[in-house]
């Protein structure tokens, strides 16, 4: 089925550890980005790109690293992870939006636990 | 982004039809209304978006007022399978990469 894939789904990690978030598409979309989201806070915006080779930071980029080498793959690196990073992650990609896009499809998500 | 307010919380019996209102009272002439839910646990699914027309898909219609103040997304015969937060979004289209902005939803509860 067409979408957004994403892997792990689970992960634990301890503190300083480093680790990459896996995040997949096959729909051609030129824009993806990656959200966190905490209980209550809502979704966040980590990163994003705008097509191969192009990434830009979002509001909360501290601590993360991204880097997409073709339109399909889009990962996210934990560079040395923290308790703050606890979190469920979701990468999402979407068209250049405009009255007949589809909205943004969003991955499963990646849940995030570091100890 | 203009910002949305939503009732916090729905109620709705299983097979009737599911309204739920949104106000955009700031939205500019170039600005979409977008509707998304996130069923417990996973990621938001897009629903339906629109400008000024009414529009409708295989899951939902959308129905904007004149003024373009308000919104109402309808779900025709809710199922249990439909019980979600369901978030309204404005945004510009047709310009470059906009975070999308969710705020509290509306958690619609859908019963037997």
């Amino acid at each position: 089925n067409a979408g957004v894939t994403q892997t792990p789904k689970f992960q634990v990690l301890k503190t300083g550890q480093s680790m990459t978030l896996q995040c997949a598409q096959d729909m051609n979309h030129e824009y993806m980005s990656w959200y966190r989201q905490d209980p209550g806070m809502g979704l966040r915006l980590i990163h994003y790109s705008v097509g191969a080779g192009i990434t830009d930071q979002g509001e909360v980029p501290n601590g993360y690293n991204v880097s997409r080498s073709t339109t399909e793959d889009f990962p996210l690196r934990l560079l040395s992870a923290a308790p703050s990073q606890t979190s469920v992650y979701f990468c999402a990609s979407s068209s250049v939006p405009g009255p007949l896009d589809g909205g943004y499809t969003f991955g499963s998500g990646t849940r995030l636990t570091v100890v | 982004d203009a910002k949305t307010t939503q009732p916090p919380s729905m109620d709705c019996a299983e097979g009737r039809a599911a309204n739920l209102p949104c106000n955009h009272s700031t939205i500019s002439g170039n600005e979409y209304v977008y509707w998304y839910r996130q069923i417990h646990s996973q990621g938001p699914q897009y629903i339906i978006h629109g400008l000024k027309n009414n529009e409708t898909n295989e899951m939902a219609s959308l129905i904007i007022t004149e003024d373009r103040k308000s919104s109402t997304l309808i779900l025709p015969h809710a199922t249990l399978r439909d019980t979600a937060v369901y978030y309204c979004i404005v945004r510009v289209a047709n310009t470059g990469f906009q975070k999308l902005v969710f705020g509290t939803g509306t958690r619609l509860l859908v019963s037997p």
